[in-house]
């Protein structure tokens, strides 16, 4: 993805509303796609992968949407809680390094 | 918590000098990987180490520098720091090469450069 500076884009969501947040890659061989959470003064916390054969994952109130055809993720976030305000990345796997989006910025609002 | 850990966690140093990180990798994971973060931008890969040699390098200059120590710790080294090297340094530990999905990674080293 590209880089978008120091601004990064906001979704702002009322506590209980469901979020969706999209990323578009752009390595149509990525094996894997994985989503990471990122709060304030803490590296990146695995949420949920998809391998690239499938075209949606679901864990814990987290689903993954993936679209090969336009090489495009989401990450739907239900009954969006205050914890869940961090930067979301998207991230394309390789053998050995993993290939971060731009984030998106999360603020649930109460 | 991940069970990787990095030291320091912050540290300014002046243009030209230069600087070591360190990263301590969750137990029984073999491969560490580095990542430098700026300011409001996703992470990108520096290099990786697996069973104490480079194995793979991204888009970084040779004035940056890895080592893996026998017990799978690992160490960034920059060299001749420029003002652009003000980042969150991030490593990420993984049982071997290949497994990215089961990385896990530090709190980070916030590096300022004055």
């Amino acid at each position: 993805g590209e880089s978008v500076g120091l601004h990064l884009p906001t979704l702002s969501v009322q506590e209980g509303d469901n979020s969706i947040i999209n990323c578009a890659y752009s390595n149509s061989a990525s094996d894997y796609f994985i989503w990471y959470k990122q709060e304030s003064g803490k590296g990146p916390q695995f949420i949920i992968d998809i391998r690239s054969n499938m075209d949606k994952r679901q864990g814990q109130r987290v689903t993954v949407l993936l679209n090969k055809t336009v090489k495009h993720l989401s990450l739907q976030i239900a009954a969006t809680q205050p914890g869940d305000s961090a930067v979301y990345f998207c991230a394309e796997t390789g053998r050995r390094a993993l290939t971060f989006g731009s984030g998106t910025r999360l603020q649930v609002q109460p | 918590e991940t069970g990787v850990t990095q030291s320091p966690t912050h540290l300014i140093k002046t243009r030209g000098q230069q600087v070591t990180l360190r990263c301590s990798s969750q137990s029984g994971h073999n491969t560490v990987s580095w990542y430098q973060q700026a300011l409001g931008q996703g992470p990108q890969f520096i290099f990786q180490y697996y069973r104490e040699e480079e194995n793979g390098r991204g888009n970084f200059p040779p004035r940056f520098s890895g080592l893996q120590f026998p017990n799978y710790s690992s160490e960034l080294n920059v060299n001749a720091l420029e003002l652009d090297d003000s980042a969150l340094y991030l490593c990420a530990s993984s049982i071997t090469w290949g497994k990215n999905t089961e990385a896990f990674f530090g709190q980070g080293t916030r590096l300022t450069v004055v």
